[in-house]
């Protein structure tokens, strides 16, 4: 089974400041891990992805991602955020020893990010 | 740049009728899932789509629920009995690959059925 876990339902940064957005898994065999990001009716779009390599991942925005597999976690964080990075964010997991490419991957509930100017 | 698009945006039913969303995935993708997101509450899977046959599904994904490719460039989810507990956002994604290549969604159909 793969779980994923985003302890915070609501992170409040002012504009500047650095932003963390947590995220744990839990899966059997090693993860896929990605951040998804979805603005008011929006469909969620992807930020990126940890699959193997390097621990530390950049992506769209200026976000980027830190693997760490001993405290199974993949935070998000940016190290400035801006009042255009309120949204709705995703962690989603998938095992990469379930032998289906087509397979799911399981969401997080969500993290509401608030930037406030 | 390519997108998943969906249609209706918003559909509106009456309870035991059946609906059909459906999903134009990006032109070269080869995989296609279906999710959905009740309303504050977090995105669920319900099913993945490759080479023509299902080849995951959720608990969710019940005998109600059926998926189809009718052509080269459609894919539909169809709900044959609505229920109340059916009203959800529908978000339609696809991917040039299988995991653990990134899935693109499309902007979503908000179903209510009443």
């Amino acid at each position: 089974a793969q779980s994923v876990a985003q302890p915070e339902d609501q992170v409040n940064v002012a504009e500047g400041n650095p932003l963390t957005v947590k995220c744990t898994y839990s899966v059997s065999g090693n993860p896929y891990l990605f951040w998804y990001v979805q603005y008011p009716n929006r469909g969620l779009q992807f930020l990126l992805k940890y699959i193997t390599g390097d621990n530390l991942v950049k992506g769209s925005y200026g976000f980027e991602a830190e693997f760490n597999k001993s405290q199974t976690s993949f935070h998000l964080k940016k190290p400035s955020a801006l009042v255009s990075d309120s949204a709705l964010y995703f962690c989603a997991v998938r095992d990469s020893r379930i032998n289906t490419n087509a397979g799911k991957s399981t969401f997080g509930d969500g993290t509401t990010l608030t930037v406030k100017p | 740049e390519p997108e998943v698009t969906q249609t209706p945006s918003h559909q509106v039913t009456q309870m035991g009728q059946e609906v059909i969303l459906r999903c134009v995935p990006i032109s070269n993708h080869l995989y296609f899932y279906w999710y959905r997101q009740i309303l504050g509450q977090k995105v669920e899977f319900l099913v993945s789509f490759y080479n023509n046959e299902i080849s995951e599904k959720s608990e969710i994904f019940d005998d109600q629920f059926s998926v189809e490719r009718p052509d080269g460039s459609n894919f539909t989810l169809k709900i044959r009995s609505t229920k109340l507990e059916d009203s959800a956002m529908y978000f339609c994604a696809s991917s040039e690959q299988g995991l653990p290549y990134e899935q693109y969604f499309g902007p979503g159909t908000r179903l209510t059925v009443t």
